[in-house]
């Protein structure tokens, strides 16, 4: 079975600093997607953004950015120049088939 | 990406009783899925909504307790049953294209059962 391990609980940074979130994945499938979702207090979850295992490029949008290490089953997610509204919960998800499983999550806070 | 709506947004329901939780999505879409959330915490895949026959639990979920329908691609309904205390969480829709595609996720019920 696939499993997702965050093991930061909680994080913090000054606003326009950058952060780094971590994540690993056991599988031994070779055709996944990976995900970074956010859900700040409102409780919306919000597709950040997305990795496919077969693509070496690493993904990037805007200010978000992933460290996809398929030997090391490591998807990091990366958050540039900070900012207030980026304050939520963090979720690295893993996919195949559909099925979709989802670590515990990392409490990020931006400091102003 | 859809649109993902839910109703109701919130609810506080007595024990014994059972809730129904819709699902509404603006366009058509092969997957529909239902979590549960307990507040600060993960999701936990309760099961996967299927249009024309009978959803597909997780372990630890069964139909009796959670009876879903998916008349249609875009409409999906969990009904929570004979609920008690422990039943108090966040239940989420979510929604696919097709396989491996994105999740897109409603707004969730919170739901307290007293």
């Amino acid at each position: 079975a696939q499993t997702v391990t965050q093991s930061q609980p909680e994080m913090s940074v000054q606003e326009a600093e950058t952060v780094t979130l971590s994540c690993t994945y056991d599988t031994s499938e070779n055709n996944y997607y990976l995900f970074w979702y956010k859900q700040p207090p409102s409780r919306q979850m919000i597709l950040v953004i997305r990795q496919e295992a077969y693509k070496q490029q690493n993904a990037t949008e805007n200010r978000f950015s992933v460290n996809f290490q398929k030997a090391a089953k490591s998807f990091s997610l990366k958050i540039s120049d900070s900012q207030l509204g980026d304050t939520a919960m963090y979720f690295c998800a893993f996919s195949n088939n559909n099925d979709m499983r989802f670590g515990a999550g990392t409490r990020l806070t931006v400091k102003p | 990406s859809a649109v993902i709506s839910q109703k109701p947004s919130r609810d506080i329901c007595q024990r014994g009783t059972s809730l129904t939780i819709q699902c509404q999505v603006d366009s058509q879409v092969t997957m529909m899925f239902w979590y549960r959330q307990q507040p600060g915490q993960s999701l936990t895949l309760i099961a996967t909504a299927n249009q024309g026959s009978e959803a597909t639990y997780e372990s630890g979920f069964v139909i009796d307790k959670f009876p879903i329908s998916r008349p249609n691609l875009t409409f999906s309904t969990l009904t929570v049953s004979n609920m008690s205390p422990e039943d108090s969480s966040i239940y989420l829709c979510s929604a696919a294209g097709s396989l491996g595609e994105t999740q897109y996720f409603g707004p969730g019920t919170r739901l307290l059962v007293l």
